[in-house]
C-alpha cells in the first residue's frame, strides 16, 4: 500500500522569505502523480501544484516549486516570497496513474504559519 | 479546473438522525469522490461515484451508513446515516478532470453531531 509522510507537523516562515515543506512517499509503482494541496481555515482544498512521475523536470507554479527526487521518493514544496495568504495546512498527496485507480493518498499535513 | 459547490456548508445534527450533503459541479464529470476529514486529520476517501452505477466504497465504509446518489454528470449526494458524535467531520466532494489525473475539491461540509 502506498503511504505519504509529512514529517513536519508545523512550520513557520517570515513574510517574504522562503520555506520548504517536506514529503516522502512509499510506492512500488513507477508511474504516478504527486500533488500539493493547500487548505486554509476556510477548509477549501486548493490544488497548488502537480508533478507527473515520468517527468524529470520539477513543476513550477509562480512562487511555488517542487523538488522531485524519484529515486529517493521525495517531493518537497518550496514557497518563495511567502505571503500572509500562504498560511494554511499543506497536504502532500499521491495517486497511482494506472487505469481505474483514482484514490488520492494524503499525508497528515503541515501547518504553515506566516509571520508578518 | 471545475467550480464545485456543496450544501450545506455546515450543520449541527442530533444523534440518530441523518444528513444529506449535496455536491454540484459546473461541468459534466465522469467521476465524483467523497472524502471525510476528521478533526485535525487528513482526508480519507469514502467512495467513488460514477453516474449510472453503484458507488464503490473504500475499506471501512459501507453503503448502509453512507448511501450515495449520482443521478447525472453534474450532481451527487452523500447521506451520513444514523449519526453519532464520531461522525463529526468535514465531508468534501471532489471531481476528476484531465482524464481523472487531477482532483478538484468542493468547499466542504462541516458536520457536528451532538
Amino acid at each position: 500500500a502506498q503511504t505519504v509522510t509529512q514529517s513536519q507537523p508545523e512550520m513557520s516562515v517570515q513574510e517574504a522569505e522562503t520555506v520548504t515543506l517536506s514529503c516522502t512517499y512509499d510506492t512500488s509503482e513507477s508511474d504516478y502523480y504527486l500533488f500539493w494541496y493547500k487548505q486554509p481555515p476556510s477548509r477549501q482544498m486548493i490544488l497548488v501544484i502537480r508533478q507527473e512521475a515520468y517527468k524529470q523536470q520539477n513543476a513550477t507554479e509562480n512562487r511555488f516549486s517542487v523538488n522531485f527526487q524519484k529515486a529517493a521518493k521525495s517531493f518537497s514544496l518550496k514557497i518563495s516570497d511567502s505571503q500572509l495568504g500562504d498560511a494554511a495546512m499543506y497536504f502532500c498527496a499521491y495517486r497511482y496513474s494506472g487505469a481505474g485507480s483514482y484514490q488520492l493518498t494524503f499525508g497528515k499535513g503541515t501547518k504553515l504559519s506566516v509571520i508578518p | 479546473s471545475a467550480v464545485i459547490s456543496q450544501k450545506p456548508s455546515r450543520d449541527i445534527c442530533q444523534r440518530g438522525t441523518s444528513l444529506t450533503i449535496q455536491c454540484q459541479v459546473d461541468s459534466q464529470v465522469t467521476m465524483m469522490f467523497w472524502y471525510r476529514q476528521q478533526p485535525g486529520q487528513s482526508l480519507t476517501l469514502i467512495a467513488t461515484a460514477n453516474q449510472g452505477s453503484e458507488a464503490t466504497y473504500e475499506s471501512g465504509f459501507v453503503i448502509d451508513k453512507f448511501p450515495i446518489s449520482r443521478p447525472n454528470l453534474t450532481f451527487s449526494t452523500l447521506t451520513v446515516s444514523n449519526l453519532s458524535p464520531e461522525d463529526s467531520s468535514i465531508y468534501l466532494c471532489s471531481v476528476g478532470v484531465n482524464s481523472q489525473e487531477t482532483q478538484y475539491f468542493g468547499p466542504g461540509t462541516r458536520l457536528l453531531v451532538l
